[in-house]
């Protein structure tokens, strides 16, 4: 098993841009989740899904969207960059809610110029 | 409001025994969680625990005291791979959300 797989590693973008970052787990799990990073702030839930069709917000949602058409896809968008979206993405999963293990992606470092 | 306190940094040495403590304010709590993170590295699990005692797991224990809103990591045997940032994170609420605290950046030193 990959576990969970997370694309891009690194990425650029300048203000304003859009991009979509990649997550895909082979576990079979339900619950699938997105964080950002940041020094001093902790990790910080942005949107989660329970199942494939089911999303909702977390704790920062603004400026991002996300879709769960498949139970192993989780793509994170980005709808117009900004410099405050400047983190370290980690995308989990995890076999139920948030009671259970949750496994990460190896993240995705973004920085917005 | 929910909140949850660990210590920023601490030092210790190799082969010597480290206990990170926290401390959690939280409503409808649900368990307590430990992960440790390497620098630059993913998040891994380390424990959960629900109900109050100690979890033992290898060279790494986990205690939780419910009714003080307290958990404490304790590792054994200190070895330099062990140098990384252990996370506490609360299960609370009705929607079981998790808190997360800021992480305890522990350090081990030859």
């Amino acid at each position: 098993n990959a576990g969970v797989t997370q694309t891009p590693k690194f990425q650029v973008l300048k203000t304003g841009q859009s991009m979509t970052l990649q997550c895909a787990q082979d576990m079979n799990h339900e619950y699938m989740s997105w964080y950002r990073q940041d020094p001093g702030m902790g990790l910080r839930l942005i949107h989660y899904s329970v199942g494939a069709g089911i999303t909702d917000q977390g704790e920062v949602p603004n400026g991002y969207n996300v879709s769960r058409s498949t139970t192993e896809d989780f793509p994170l968008r980005l709808l117009s960059a900004a410099p405050s979206q400047t983190s370290v993405y980690f995308c989990a999963s995890s076999t139920g809610t948030q009671t259970y293990e949750q496994y990460f992606g190896p993240g995705t470092r973004l920085t917005v110029t | 409001g929910q909140n949850i306190d660990q210590p920023t940094e601490m030092t210790a040495t190799e082969g010597a025994i480290v206990q990170i403590n926290c401390t959690y304010q939280t409503s409808g709590f649900n368990g307590l969680f430990w992960y440790q993170q390497h620098a630059g590295e993913a998040p891994t699990f380390l424990s959960y625990n629900v109900l109050d005692g100690l979890e033992e797991k290898g060279r790494f224990s986990s205690f939780l005291s419910r009714s003080k809103g307290y958990s404490y990591l304790l590792l054994k045997e200190l070895q330099m791979k062990d140098s990384a940032s252990y996370l506490c994170a609360a299960l609370a609420g009705n929607n079981r959300k998790l808190i997360w605290g800021l992480g305890t950046s522990l350090a081990v030193n030859p």
